[in-house]
Order: structure tokens, then sequence, then C-alpha cells
């Protein structure tokens, strides 16, 4: 079955450790998406890419960075930067073009630092 | 202001009543409205999509756009304690542009 698989499923963090979030899916998608989502605040855009080898900054990119080397992957770290990195993590995948409208989700990763 | 409008809830009603969520946004670009559903725990799901304005229906569900207004609605009849999650208005633009999201509106449907 195509999809997208998110590891892992709870990730602790110690204060200053940099934690890296993996995103993977099988659906042959051109565009791939990192969002976060806390309690009140809905979703929020960390970074998006639209090939490999390129991705552009969402809307709470700092004290996030993100890699596209293969069309399958998008993996998230989340670094000693980000202040304040306790959230739900969600991957998303979409083909391109104006029916983009089709968002395919992970199952997210709950980030917790201690 | 944000450009998508959503009341967080929670909004709690008794197995078979009528549901009714809603959106608002101010971007008169979207011409492409969805919903989505999430579980507790779990990454969104699509629901329904429309394309502009009118209805659409879906067995128990219908979507329903009115672009004049810029508000969206999705109705949910005889509604199921499985109905229970969080339900997130979206849309976009046309062409190349990204989805923006509501804030999502918490339902509990009790037996």
């Amino acid at each position: 079955d195509g999809g997208i698989t998110q590891s892992p499923k709870y990730l602790f963090r110690k204060e200053g450790q940099n934690v890296t979030l993996s995103c993977e899916q099988n659906l042959n998608h051109d565009a791939m998406y990192w969002y976060r989502q806390d309690p009140g605040q809905g979703l929020r855009l960390i970074y998006y890419s639209q090939i490999v080898n390129d991705f552009q900054k969402g809307d709470i990119a700092e004290g996030y960075s993100v890699s596209r080397e293969k069309k399958e992957s998008f993996p998230l770290t989340v670094t000693s930067a980000q202040k304040n990195p306790t959230a739900f993590y969600l991957c998303a995948s979409s083909i391109m073009g104006p029916r983009n409208y089709g968002y395919t989700f992970g199952s997210g990763t709950r980030l917790t630092v201690v | 202001q944000k450009e998508v409008e959503q009341d967080p809830g929670p909004l709690s009603v008794p197995e078979g009543a009528i549901v009714s969520l809603n959106c608002t946004y101010s971007n008169s670009a979207f011409q492409y409205f969805m919903w989505y559903r999430q579980y507790s725990r779990k990454g969104p799901e699509l629901l329904m999509y429309t394309y502009s304005s009118g209805n659409k229906e879906d067995g128990r569900f219908t979507a329903q756009v009115d672009k004049s207004s810029k508000y969206i609605s999705l109705f949910i009849r005889d509604s199921q304690p499985s109905d229970s999650a969080t339900y997130l208005c979206a849309m976009k633009a046309g062409g190349y542009q990204k989805v923006t999201f509501g804030t999502g509106t918490k339902l509990q449907v009790i037996p």
C-alpha cells in the first residue's frame, strides 16, 4: 500500500541536542511538506520541497533544517536553536500542480524535550 | 487577521444529530476547498474536496462553498461516535499555491 511513513512515533530530546525526524513516501509524489501542530494553533508550515535537492522555508523555519536528496525522503532536523520544540510534527506529500489539494499525511512524530 | 478562521470548539452533540462545521476566509483567490478529519494522535486524512462554489455530497457528509460570502461548511448527518475527531478546513488558490489550513474544530459525538 502506498503511503507516508514517519518515524519514530515518539521522540525525546535533551536540551541542546539535535534530533532528526524521518519521513518516507512511496506515492511518487513530487512535493513534500513538514508541519508543526500545537494545541489551538493548527498546522504551521516549517519547510516544503517541490523537487529533489531544492526546498523552501515555510512560516516557522527558524531552528529547523531539512534535506531532499531523494524523491522519497524528506528528513527534518530539529536543532538546538529551536527554543520550544515540544510539538506534534506531521509530514505530508502531494502531486504538483493545480490539483495538489490532496495532501497525504503521515501518522506524525510527537517530540518532547526532557 | 488569519487567512482562514475556524471555531476551535469543542463541539459536543448527541449521536444522530446533524453537525455543522464552518470556516470563513479572506483570500478571494482561493478556489479549492477541502475538509480533513484528524483522529487523536494521528495525521489528518482528506475527507472531501470541492472546486469553486456549490455543494458536494458523499454519504452522510455534505460540503458547501459560498464564495460570495467567503464561507464554507461541512454537514454531517446522523452523526456517530466514530465521527468524534478534529475537523480541519483547508483551501488553496489555483496553480502551484500551497494549501492553507484552519486551526480545526474538535467534535465529540456522545452515544
